[in-house]
Formats: C-alpha cells, structure tokens, sequence
C-alpha cells in the first residue's frame, strides 16, 4: 500500500540558516505530492503541492521538486525565520488509494532568533 | 482560501458518554469528508471516509460502532465517540475536499477529546 516516510525531528535551526527536511514515499500509483504544515495552536494548511514528476511546488519562500527516480519530495527553504517554527507533514493521494490522503509522521520544525 | 470549521474545539466528558463532533465546510460543498487522529507527536491516522448521503468508508482496525459517522448534507459531517474511555481522548480532525477527488484538502481546527 501507499506509505510516507519523512525524517524525524525536531530539527533545530537558527534564523537565516537552509532547511532540508527528507520525505520519500512508496506508492502503487502515480500520486500527487503534498507538503501540509500545522503551526501552534491552529489546523493544517496547505503550503505546496506537485502532481507529476519534475514538477516543482513553492510558496512562502519553501520549494519541493518531485523526483519519480528517487521517489522524494523534500522540502527546502533558504533562510528560515522564527515565524516558520511549526510542524511539517509530507502526504500523497493517488488514485489507486482512493484519493485517500496519507501523511507521513510530521516533522517539528524550531526556528531560533 | 476554503474554509472548515469543527466544533467543539475541547470537550471534556466522563468515561461511559458519548460526545459528537461536527465538522462543517462553510463556503464548499464537500461530498466527501475525511475524520483523522491525532496522537502526540505523532502522524494524522485517517480512521474513516465520510461520504454524503451514504455510509461512510472506515479503515482497518477502525471500530465503526465505536466512531458513528453521519454526513447528512453537503457541508456537515458529524462523528460520534460513543461509551467513550480514558484510552479514546485524542485530537481528532477533519477535512473536506473542495474540486473533485484531487482536488484541494481543507482541514478543521481539530477537537480535543480528553476522556476522565
């Protein structure tokens, strides 16, 4: 079945520094990609997406290219700022899934000034 | 963009009781909604799909008599914690998908079960 699989937290990191969090995923199908983020205290949100391979997802500053050869979708943002101290969660839906949306296990993100 | 809302945010309820959580999409027509949970520190297990006007999907090892799903219209679905015990508190969310099955997924504020 599909599973995500994205790299343990929390990471820890000072304003301004690069930020890599790992996602790869297994999938029967073809599925489209997601990067959802849950700051304190509110719901998850939608930061970016990607439906196909190659395809580059952006927004607020972060970016994730899916890679089909690796079967990756990390998540990397260039200068990070305490306001992006939340929790990360990469996700697929696909077809052969039902459209159902699984997530990986979230990963906790602390910016320090 | 879309909006979700849920209600009650926390609850708090004895052990033995049922609580109902409500989880509306209030700018959308969502034919389908999903419930998820939440431990801490831990991922969004999705329990069951919520589909309008009929039964809803659950997963494995998701108790349906347990969590009563109910997705009466297009913009309201209901999940029931019945007899609830200590081991069910968790955060539970909802979404609701706006556009089609790849269309966008709009989530809840989660509801914070805590069972005495």
């Amino acid at each position: 079945g599909n599973s995500v699989t994205q790299m343990e937290g929390p990471v820890t990191l000072s304003e301004e520094a690069f930020l890599t969090i790992n996602c790869t995923y297994t999938a029967t199908g073809y599925p489209s990609l997601f990067w959802y983020v849950q700051y304190p205290g509110e719901g998850l949100q939608l930061l970016l997406k990607a439906t196909k391979a190659d395809d580059k997802g952006s927004n607020k500053g972060f970016e994730a290219t899916y890679r089909k050869e690796t079967t990756s979708f990390h998540l990397e943002k260039g200068s990070v700022q305490v306001s992006d101290s939340a929790v990360y969660f990469c996700a697929l839906s696909d077809e052969t899934g039902g459209f159902k949306t699984i997530f990986g296990a979230g990963t906790r993100l602390f910016v320090k000034a | 963009g879309a909006v979700v809302s849920q209600h009650p945010s926390r609850v708090i309820c004895k052990s033995g009781t049922s609580v109902k959580i409500e989880c509306r999409s209030l700018d959308f027509q969502a034919t389908t909604m999903f419930w998820y949970r939440q431990f801490p520190k831990q991922s969004l297990m999705l329990m069951a799909t919520s589909n309008e006007g009929s039964k809803a999907t659950y997963e494995q090892g998701v108790e349906k008599d347990k969590f009563l799903i109910n997705h009466a219209s297009l913009t309201l679905s209901t999940l029931t914690v019945t007899s609830a015990h200590p081991e069910d508190s968790s955060f539970y969310i909802c979404s609701a998908r706006q556009g089609g099955n790849t269309g966008e997924l709009f989530f809840g504020e989660g509801s914070r079960l805590t069972v005495l």
